[in-house]
Order: structure tokens, then sequence, then C-alpha cells
């Protein structure tokens, strides 16, 4: 059985670009939860979906947002690009049995 | 509020013991977790207790959780070179089951 999947693994933007990220959760996972990693701020919560509503949301600016398809993907997009907006984005998908999480290894972003 | 606070680092000779403490505010948590990440990785999850146990033992690892002193361990028998990651606790708040707090990561290093 696959993992979970995300990709890019890594990319490089500059200031005031856009990024799409995308996550594939394990099959038959409903539930996709996205976090950010960062050295000064540690793993903080973005945004969780279940049959392509929202959730739940952190505490981050309306610049970050998600969706979740059909099929259970899920995308997040950050607008705006500001250099506090480099991390490490991690993907985990939620067993529907268990409610264990299972992570992707991230998306590592740069912002120039 | 939520937080959930760690000790950075922890150094260890390879088979000794490793004990990785842990804090957390929310005394309405129902569980608490303990994930592992390698270098370059997502993160692993290793265990985790619910918050009416005391203690949890699977194989090398045990958990010890203290409600009255919101106090968490997370302790590793034989601990082996395999073991150096960065070990991350976290607890599900109770008005929020969709999302984990997380705290800062203990760096664990098993010195040969």
């Amino acid at each position: 059985k696959a993992g979970v999947t995300q990709t890019p693994r890594y990319l490089i933007k500059t200031r005031g670009q856009q990024v799409t990220l995308s996550c594939s959760p394990i099959s038959g996972h409903r539930s996709v939860s996205w976090y950010q990693q960062t050295p000064g701020q540690g793993l903080q919560f973005l945004f969780e979906y279940f049959s392509e509503t929202q959730r739940n949301k952190g505490n981050f600016p309306g610049r970050f947002s998600g969706r979740q398809f059909s099929n259970s993907r899920s995308e997040m997009n950050v607008s705006t690009l500001e250099l506090g907006d480099s991390a490490l984005y991690l993907c985990a998908s939620s067993d529907p049995n268990t409610g264990e999480l299972f992570f992707g290894e991230g998306s590592r972003l740069t912002v120039l | 509020g939520e937080d959930v606070e760690q000790s950075l680092f922890l150094s260890v000779r390879e088979g000794d013991s490793s004990v990785i403490n842990c804090t957390y505010t929310d005394s309405s948590s129902t569980y608490l977790y303990w994930y592992k990440q390698e270098p370059g990785a997502g993160l692993q999850l290793l265990t985790y207790i619910f918050s009416n146990m005391d203690m949890k033992q699977d194989q090398r690892l045990t958990v010890l959780l203290n409600k009255k002193d919101k106090h968490l361990s997370l302790r590793i028998a034989d601990t082996q070179t395999g073991d150096s990651a960065i070990y991350f606790c976290a607890e599900t708040p109770m008005d929020s089951s969709y999302k984990l707090i997380f705290g800062s990561g203990t760096r664990l290093l098993v010195r040969p």
C-alpha cells in the first residue's frame, strides 16, 4: 500500500510569487491535514479536510488556503510568498479506523 | 491555552536508556503522542497514550503520563544509534480533535 505522497519535494520561489503543493493520501483515507515546520516555530497546524470540507483551520493568514478533491487528494496554496514562508510543509492522512496520522516526506519550500 | 514544551537536546551512550520529557498545558487533551523524525523524512508515529492511562509499554518504548503535573515522558530502553532522531510529543486538544499540537522536538544523539 503506497504511503502519503507529496509533490514537489523541493521548490524555490521568489517573494511575491505563489505556490501550490499537492498531497495524495493513502488509499481509503479521507481526512487530510497540513502542517508547516520551521526551525523557529516548529510544527504548526495549517488545516484539515474531510470529504472536500475544511473542518479545522490553524492560525495562519488568508494567504494560506487549501482544498480537497473528491478523490481525497488535497492541495494547499500560498499566495504572495514571503521569506518567512520558507518551510517544510507536511501532509498527513488519517486512518479511518484508528485515527492514526500517516505523514508524507514533505515539500520543502525556499523563498528567496 | 495550547502549549507543549520539550527540552531541545539529549545525548546518551549506545545501550543506555533515554528519557525524553514533555509538558503540556491543555488538561482536556484526549490523546498524547510521540513521533520520530529522521533527517529528510516525515514524521513517524512511535506510540500514543490515552489520557486516562498512566503508563503504556511497547517493546523498548515506555510512556509515562502524569496528568496532575501535565507531564509526559518517553523512555527508550537499550538505545541504539538508529534511534538518533528528533522526537516530538503532541496532544490532541479536546475542542479540536482534528489537529495535533506539537512540542518543539528533542534531538536525541546516540553515541557509539
